[in-house]
């Protein structure tokens, strides 16, 4: 079964400092993972994917992501928060295993929020 | 460009009745799906298309139909409402199970 994990309900971050918002995953294939964000009483906008290649990967707002096979973890990082950046963050995975592929299962959630 | 569409944005429902969210999607998607969202519990799979004419159950199936006629429309039908479908829905679509999802505004939806 496919599984995310967000261990963290919240981070706090002063404006300007870098942040990290943690994820790991469970499946039995390979992994597709992304992250989205929520912003209040607004739909999951995507923020990024790792499908495959590079184990870092950039995508909107300045952000990214460090795919780590070996820990099962896609941890999402900016180096330096804005306040705006003040949302719902959700990490998803879905996995591929021989001719199937699975369901796209979110995590919990981990709501940050940037102090000025 | 219009993305997914969901309608309604609100909608009180008292229990034993029944309803249909509607969501239609513009981007020639050919995977469709509905979650929900309850505060802390992220998001839950309720039904999921991928492509018209097929449909599949995903974790919380439970008291919810779809259909998928067209490769637009996944409509979401609840048939005798209950208080714990209280949440909010959210529709969302994508164009392989690679890509990434485009998801609708959501509905609130209050069950009294």
């Amino acid at each position: 079964a496919q599984s995310v994990a967000q261990p963290e309900d919240q981070v706090n971050v002063a404006e300007g400092n870098p942040l990290t918002v943690k994820c790991t995953y469970s499946v039995s294939g390979n992994p597709y993972l992304f992250w989205y964000v929520q912003y209040p009483n607004r739909g999951l906008q995507f923020l990024l994917k790792y499908i495959t290649g590079d184990n870092l990967v950039k995508g909107s707002y300045g952000f990214e992501a460090e795919f780590n096979k070996s820990q099962t973890s896609f941890h999402l990082k900016k180096p330096s928060a804005l306040v705006s950046d003040s949302a719902l963050y959700f990490c998803a995975v879905r996995a591929f295993y021989g001719g199937s592929q699975g369901n796209l299962i979110f995590g919990k959630g981990t709501k940050l929020s940037v102090k000025p | 460009n219009a993305g997914v569409t969901q309608t309604p944005k609100f909608r009180i429902l008292k229990i034993g009745q029944s309803m249909t969210l509607q969501c239609t999607q513009d981007m020639n998607h050919n995977y469709m799906y509905w979650y929900r969202q309850d505060p802390g519990m992220g998001l839950k799979l309720i039904y999921y298309s991928v492509g018209a004419g097929i449909t599949d159950k995903g974790e919380v199936p439970n008291g919810y139909n779809v259909s998928r006629s067209t490769t637009e429309d996944f409509p979401l039908r609840l048939e005798l409402a209950a208080p714990s479908q209280t949440s909010v829905y959210f529709c969302a679509s994508s164009y392989s199970g690679t890509g990434e999802a485009f998801f609708g505004q959501g509905t609130r939806l209050t069950v009294v």
